[in-house]
């Protein structure tokens, strides 16, 4: 069984360039998330995919946005980067049926974007 | 909206000591609350939750009990290892919500000694 892969594992850009995040979702999983995770705090949830649909945001501007593909992987991409989006970007997926929302999220190990 | 707060470290300690990491939640309703640890190197890993008031979960000698009155779900293990050695982050997902959008707490580093 695969676990989830994200790519690429470090990059650097300037300010207001923009990126695309990449990740693969575990073998049999439907839903992706994304959470950024600046230095020394914890993971704050960015948006949720769930049948290529986002199903969820959390308090982030539009120019954070993504895509989930009909194999379930999933991009996210950040436009006008700021230097405040310097963080660990952690995608993790599950299997949702329904409303269960006690499923466990498998976190891959992070994108870890810096902005200069 | 949602937040959870847990204790500030780094938390030193020898091994075989017993571990305490405080965590609080504020939320509407009665959410799911989780632990996940991170190891150096490696991704956040689920170490255990708890559904619904009184419930305990426990994993690898870790054990949480969710207090609905305290709004608590304090993480414990009786004897440390070395290999304890981590971040730890208690969260909570609401309940009724779409999905498994989680919120954390800052974190808690624990380094365990020899």
């Amino acid at each position: 069984e695969t676990g989830v892969t994200q790519s690429p594992t470090h990059l650097i850009k300037t300010r207001g360039q923009q990126v695309t995040l990449r990740c693969s979702s575990q073998s049999g999983h439907n839903t992706v998330s994304w959470y950024q995770q600046a230095l020394g705090q914890g993971p704050q949830f960015i948006f949720q995919y769930y049948r290529e649909e986002e199903n969820g945001r959390g308090n982030f501007p539009p120019r954070f946005s993504g895509l989930q593909f009909p194999n379930y992987s999933s991009e996210l991409n950040v436009n006008a980067l700021e230097l405040d989006d310097s963080a660990l970007y952690l995608c993790a997926s599950t299997f949702l049926q329904g409303m269960d929302v006690t499923g466990e999220l498998f976190f891959g190990e992070g994108s870890r974007l810096t902005v200069l | 909206g949602d937040s959870v707060t847990q204790m500030e470290g780094p938390v030193t300690l020898s091994e075989e000591a017993f571990l305490t990491i405080n965590c609080t939640y504020t939320a509407t309703g009665y959410p799911s609350l989780f632990w996940y640890v991170q190891y150096p190197g490696e991704g956040l890993q689920l170490l255990l939750k708890a559904t619904k008031a009184d419930d305990k979960g426990s994993n690898k000698g870790f054990e949480a009990t969710y207090r609905k009155e305290t709004t608590s779900f304090h993480l414990e293990k009786g004897s440390v290892q070395v290999s304890d050695s981590a971040v730890y982050f208690c969260a909570l997902s609401p309940i009724k919500a779409a999905g498994n959008k989680l919120t954390f707490g800052g974190g808690t580093r624990v380094l365990v000694k020899p």
